[in-house]
């Protein structure tokens, strides 16, 4: 399968901090990647959807303000969480979206868990 | 009526057993369709992708398809403790980059 990397995989940082997270795809192309987060013993959640060269699709209720999303080449996409509060203290996962035949599979990254003091 | 249906579980089974995962799904243009793995602490791993009505087999994972029916299905056979672990549905509309992920069902194999 494909293999997508995030760096980092844990972040610690103190209120009011931006922190970014990186996520690659390592072995193949990709124009869409998602940017996910995850509360202890929760559903995964859709934050973003990010397209290369072009902006964001924010779900509902993810303030994109907040959450930057920058996809600007087919392998790279970063998710920046800025001024960061103890409630965004989370486990960040991407993936991206990967084409076998005609149709797409989406593989996911290992994670960051970030924690905000 | 949520895309992705899945019994969150627990679900528990002996070392050895069959597991079975379900789940069903609203829209009929779906096209492709996913089992995905999460220990708990990582991130979801692919295991098994089908997309064409019957059963696909992978080792001790088999993904069964039915689209008159919306469901797609899950057996573990000779399940090991090491298959303990969430399972999530995930449904590919229109082969585009709208996907849909159940909630997972919980599953424990006691040894």
């Amino acid at each position: 399968g494909a293999v997508v990397s995030q760096h980092p995989s844990r972040v610690i940082c103190k209120s009011g901090t931006s922190v970014k997270i990186e996520c690659r795809s390592l072995d193949f192309q990709a124009t869409t990647m998602f940017w996910y987060r995850q509360f202890p013993k929760q559903s995964l959640m859709l934050m973003a959807t990010s397209n290369e060269g072009s902006k964001a699709t924010y779900e509902q209720g993810v303030e994109k303000d907040k959450f930057l999303i920058n996809h600007a080449s087919l392998t790279l996409s970063t998710l920046t969480v800025t001024s960061a509060h103890p409630e965004d203290s989370s486990f960040y996962i991407c993936s991206a979206l990967s084409l076998a035949g005609a149709n797409y599979e989406q593989y996911f990254g290992p994670g960051t868990r970030l924690t905000v003091t | 009526q949520k895309e992705v249906e899945q019994n969150s579980g627990p679900l528990s089974v002996p070392e050895g057993a069959i597991a079975s995962l379900n789940c069903t799904y609203s829209d009929r243009g779906s096209q492709s369709f996913f089992w995905y793995r999460q220990y708990s602490g990582k991130s979801p791993e692919l295991i098994m992708s089908i997309y064409s009505n019957g059963d696909k087999e992978d080792g001790r994972f088999t993904a069964q398809l039915n689209k008159a029916s919306q469901y797609v299905s899950l057996l573990i056979r000779d399940s090991q403790p090491s298959d303990s672990a969430t399972y999530l549905c995930a449904v590919n509309i229109a082969s585009g980059n709208q996907f849909y992920f159940g909630t997972g069902t919980s599953l424990t194999v006691i040894p």
